[in-house]
Protein backbone atom coordinates (compact mmCIF):
# COMPACT_ATOMS: atom_id res chain seq x y z
CA UNK A 1 0.00 0.00 0.00
CA UNK A 2 0.81 3.72 -0.40
CA UNK A 3 0.24 5.03 3.05
CA UNK A 4 0.72 4.38 6.27
CA UNK A 5 -0.65 0.87 7.86
CA UNK A 6 -1.22 0.20 11.70
CA UNK A 7 -2.29 -2.97 13.13
CA UNK A 8 -4.15 -3.90 14.78
CA UNK A 9 -7.14 -1.43 14.18
CA UNK A 10 -8.64 -1.99 17.81
CA UNK A 11 -7.45 -3.88 21.34
CA UNK A 12 -8.95 -4.49 24.04
CA UNK A 13 -6.81 -5.19 26.78
CA UNK A 14 -7.46 -6.25 30.70
CA UNK A 15 -5.44 -3.80 33.14
CA UNK A 16 -2.24 -5.34 33.43
CA UNK A 17 -1.48 -7.09 30.39
CA UNK A 18 1.09 -6.25 27.58
CA UNK A 19 0.35 -4.97 24.51
CA UNK A 20 2.18 -4.48 20.57
CA UNK A 21 1.31 -2.05 18.39
CA UNK A 22 2.82 -2.19 15.16
CA UNK A 23 3.40 0.47 12.38
CA UNK A 24 3.98 0.21 8.52
CA UNK A 25 5.42 3.19 7.25
CA UNK A 26 5.36 4.81 3.87
CA UNK A 27 8.81 3.20 1.84
CA UNK A 28 11.71 5.24 1.72
CA UNK A 29 10.60 7.59 4.32
CA UNK A 30 13.16 7.92 7.11
CA UNK A 31 11.82 9.53 9.85
CA UNK A 32 8.59 7.65 12.17
CA UNK A 33 7.08 9.01 14.86
CA UNK A 34 4.17 7.75 17.89
CA UNK A 35 1.41 9.98 19.15
CA UNK A 36 -1.48 9.46 21.66
CA UNK A 37 -4.72 11.14 21.31
CA UNK A 38 -6.65 10.79 24.16
CA UNK A 39 -10.73 11.40 23.74
CA UNK A 40 -11.20 14.79 23.14
CA UNK A 41 -7.47 16.03 23.43
CA UNK A 42 -4.48 17.14 20.88
CA UNK A 43 -2.53 14.72 20.02
CA UNK A 44 0.78 14.28 22.19
CA UNK A 45 4.08 13.10 21.23
CA UNK A 46 5.55 10.18 22.43
CA UNK A 47 8.88 8.78 20.13
CA UNK A 48 10.37 9.60 16.89
CA UNK A 49 12.58 7.83 14.85
CA UNK A 50 15.57 9.33 12.43
CA UNK A 51 17.26 6.70 10.44
CA UNK A 52 19.64 5.24 12.58
CA UNK A 53 19.86 7.94 15.03
CA UNK A 54 19.39 7.57 18.50
CA UNK A 55 15.41 8.23 18.97
CA UNK A 56 13.96 10.43 20.67
CA UNK A 57 12.02 9.00 23.89
CA UNK A 58 11.16 12.39 25.40
CA UNK A 59 7.47 12.27 25.09
CA UNK A 60 7.22 8.75 26.86
CA UNK A 61 4.71 8.77 29.72
CA UNK A 62 6.35 6.24 31.87
CA UNK A 63 8.92 3.07 31.66
CA UNK A 64 5.83 1.00 30.68
CA UNK A 65 6.31 2.55 27.08
CA UNK A 66 8.81 1.61 24.68
CA UNK A 67 9.10 1.22 21.02
CA UNK A 68 11.83 -0.35 18.57
CA UNK A 69 12.40 0.41 15.00
CA UNK A 70 14.10 -2.29 12.93
CA UNK A 71 16.15 0.28 10.12
CA UNK A 72 13.56 2.80 8.10
CA UNK A 73 10.77 -0.04 8.59
CA UNK A 74 8.40 -1.23 10.80
CA UNK A 75 8.39 -0.22 14.23
CA UNK A 76 6.62 -1.27 16.98
CA UNK A 77 5.11 -0.09 20.51
CA UNK A 78 4.72 -1.66 23.85
CA UNK A 79 2.56 -0.94 26.65
CA UNK A 80 3.83 -3.27 29.44
CA UNK A 81 1.38 -3.76 32.83
CA UNK A 82 -1.31 -1.77 30.83
CA UNK A 83 -3.13 0.86 32.84
CA UNK A 84 -7.18 2.32 32.20
CA UNK A 85 -5.37 6.14 31.42
CA UNK A 86 -3.44 3.67 28.67
CA UNK A 87 -7.08 3.76 26.66
CA UNK A 88 -6.48 6.22 23.39
CA UNK A 89 -6.08 5.91 20.05
CA UNK A 90 -2.21 5.90 18.73
CA UNK A 91 -1.42 6.89 15.72
CA UNK A 92 1.93 6.78 13.76
CA UNK A 93 3.13 9.16 11.03
CA UNK A 94 6.48 9.04 8.45
CA UNK A 95 8.03 11.49 6.70
CA UNK A 96 11.03 11.75 4.85
CA UNK A 97 13.83 14.34 5.67
CA UNK A 98 12.61 18.16 4.34
CA UNK A 99 12.99 21.66 5.04
CA UNK A 100 10.40 23.47 7.05
CA UNK A 101 9.76 21.53 10.11
CA UNK A 102 11.20 17.70 9.08
CA UNK A 103 8.83 17.33 6.13
CA UNK A 104 5.32 16.48 5.75
CA UNK A 105 4.03 13.90 7.91
CA UNK A 106 1.58 11.20 6.24
CA UNK A 107 -0.46 9.45 9.67
CA UNK A 108 -1.51 5.60 9.62
CA UNK A 109 -5.22 5.46 10.67
CA UNK A 110 -4.10 4.76 14.63
CA UNK A 111 -4.80 1.43 16.84
CA UNK A 112 -7.46 2.16 19.52
CA UNK A 113 -6.73 0.94 22.45
CA UNK A 114 -9.28 0.14 24.93
CA UNK A 115 -7.81 -1.41 28.90
CA UNK A 116 -10.74 -2.76 30.64
CA UNK B 1 0.61 25.05 28.03
CA UNK B 2 -0.15 24.01 24.67
CA UNK B 3 1.51 26.05 22.00
CA UNK B 4 -1.50 26.05 19.78
CA UNK B 5 -4.90 26.99 20.86
CA UNK B 6 -7.96 26.16 18.32
CA UNK B 7 -11.32 27.55 19.11
CA UNK B 8 -14.41 27.04 19.13
CA UNK B 9 -14.14 23.02 20.79
CA UNK B 10 -17.07 22.26 18.33
CA UNK B 11 -19.55 23.92 16.31
CA UNK B 12 -23.05 22.74 14.22
CA UNK B 13 -23.53 24.33 10.88
CA UNK B 14 -26.16 23.73 8.13
CA UNK B 15 -25.08 21.71 4.73
CA UNK B 16 -24.61 24.96 2.49
CA UNK B 17 -23.44 27.05 4.82
CA UNK B 18 -20.03 28.39 5.73
CA UNK B 19 -17.65 28.98 8.76
CA UNK B 20 -14.23 29.88 10.20
CA UNK B 21 -12.13 27.58 12.77
CA UNK B 22 -9.66 29.98 14.48
CA UNK B 23 -5.89 28.63 15.67
CA UNK B 24 -3.70 30.90 17.50
CA UNK B 25 0.17 29.59 18.20
CA UNK B 26 3.13 30.53 20.64
CA UNK B 27 5.55 28.32 18.84
CA UNK B 28 9.04 30.03 18.13
CA UNK B 29 10.58 30.18 16.20
CA UNK B 30 8.06 29.70 12.99
CA UNK B 31 8.58 27.79 10.11
CA UNK B 32 5.15 26.60 8.65
CA UNK B 33 1.21 26.27 10.29
CA UNK B 34 -0.52 23.15 8.92
CA UNK B 35 -4.32 22.88 9.02
CA UNK B 36 -5.44 18.67 9.28
CA UNK B 37 -8.72 17.19 8.91
CA UNK B 38 -9.73 14.01 10.90
CA UNK B 39 -12.31 11.89 9.81
CA UNK B 40 -13.62 9.95 12.91
CA UNK B 41 -11.60 6.56 13.38
CA UNK B 42 -9.21 8.00 10.85
CA UNK B 43 -5.71 9.50 10.73
CA UNK B 44 -5.51 13.22 10.24
CA UNK B 45 -4.76 14.05 6.75
CA UNK B 46 -3.15 17.28 5.60
CA UNK B 47 -5.49 19.98 4.22
CA UNK B 48 -2.74 23.00 3.85
CA UNK B 49 1.19 23.91 4.66
CA UNK B 50 1.03 27.83 5.53
CA UNK B 51 4.79 28.95 5.72
CA UNK B 52 6.13 32.87 6.62
CA UNK B 53 5.39 34.40 3.66
CA UNK B 54 2.23 32.72 2.71
CA UNK B 55 -0.77 34.87 4.03
CA UNK B 56 -3.43 32.97 1.88
CA UNK B 57 -3.77 29.29 0.60
CA UNK B 58 -6.94 27.56 -0.60
CA UNK B 59 -7.50 24.06 -0.76
CA UNK B 60 -10.97 23.49 -2.89
CA UNK B 61 -13.42 24.90 -0.65
CA UNK B 62 -10.91 25.20 2.37
CA UNK B 63 -9.46 28.44 2.64
CA UNK B 64 -6.66 29.25 5.49
CA UNK B 65 -5.24 32.61 6.49
CA UNK B 66 -1.62 33.06 8.13
CA UNK B 67 -0.98 36.46 10.20
CA UNK B 68 2.60 35.66 10.92
CA UNK B 69 3.14 39.17 13.39
CA UNK B 70 -0.34 38.37 15.54
CA UNK B 71 0.24 34.27 15.26
CA UNK B 72 -3.06 33.65 14.07
CA UNK B 73 -4.18 31.47 11.24
CA UNK B 74 -7.89 30.49 10.14
CA UNK B 75 -9.64 28.02 8.36
CA UNK B 76 -12.85 28.80 6.45
CA UNK B 77 -14.90 26.09 4.97
CA UNK B 78 -17.24 27.37 2.25
CA UNK B 79 -20.83 25.55 1.09
CA UNK B 80 -20.13 22.98 3.91
CA UNK B 81 -20.67 19.52 2.58
CA UNK B 82 -22.09 16.69 4.87
CA UNK B 83 -18.53 15.42 4.42
CA UNK B 84 -16.72 18.15 6.01
CA UNK B 85 -17.70 16.71 9.32
CA UNK B 86 -14.79 16.07 10.89
CA UNK B 87 -12.09 17.24 13.75
CA UNK B 88 -9.56 19.88 12.06
CA UNK B 89 -6.60 19.96 13.29
CA UNK B 90 -4.03 23.29 13.85
CA UNK B 91 -0.46 21.89 13.67
CA UNK B 92 3.16 24.30 14.45
CA UNK B 93 6.47 22.25 14.18
CA UNK B 94 8.87 22.90 16.62
CA UNK B 95 11.79 21.69 14.76
CA UNK B 96 11.20 17.86 14.14
CA UNK B 97 8.16 18.00 16.40
CA UNK B 98 4.68 18.76 15.88
CA UNK B 99 2.17 21.02 18.59
CA UNK B 100 -1.27 20.46 18.03
CA UNK B 101 -4.07 21.69 18.79
CA UNK B 102 -6.91 20.12 20.48
CA UNK B 103 -8.94 21.03 17.27
CA UNK B 104 -12.29 21.90 16.47
CA UNK B 105 -14.73 19.29 15.33
CA UNK B 106 -17.30 20.25 13.11
CA UNK B 107 -20.61 18.97 12.46
CA UNK B 108 -22.78 19.73 9.44
CA UNK B 109 -26.42 19.05 9.02
CA UNK B 110 -28.57 18.23 6.61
Amino acid sequence: GAGVSQSPSNKVTEKGKDVELRCDPISGHTALYWYRQRLGQGLEFLIYFQGNSAPDKSGLPSDRFSAERTGESVSTLTIQRTQQEDSAVYLCASSSPGAGGGGEQYFGPGTRLTVT
Amino acid sequence: KNQVEQSPQSLIILEGKNCTLQCNYTVSPFSNLRWYKQDTGRGPVSLTIMTFSENTKSNGRYTATLDADTKQSSLHITASQLSDSASYICVVPNDYKLSFGAGTTVTVRA
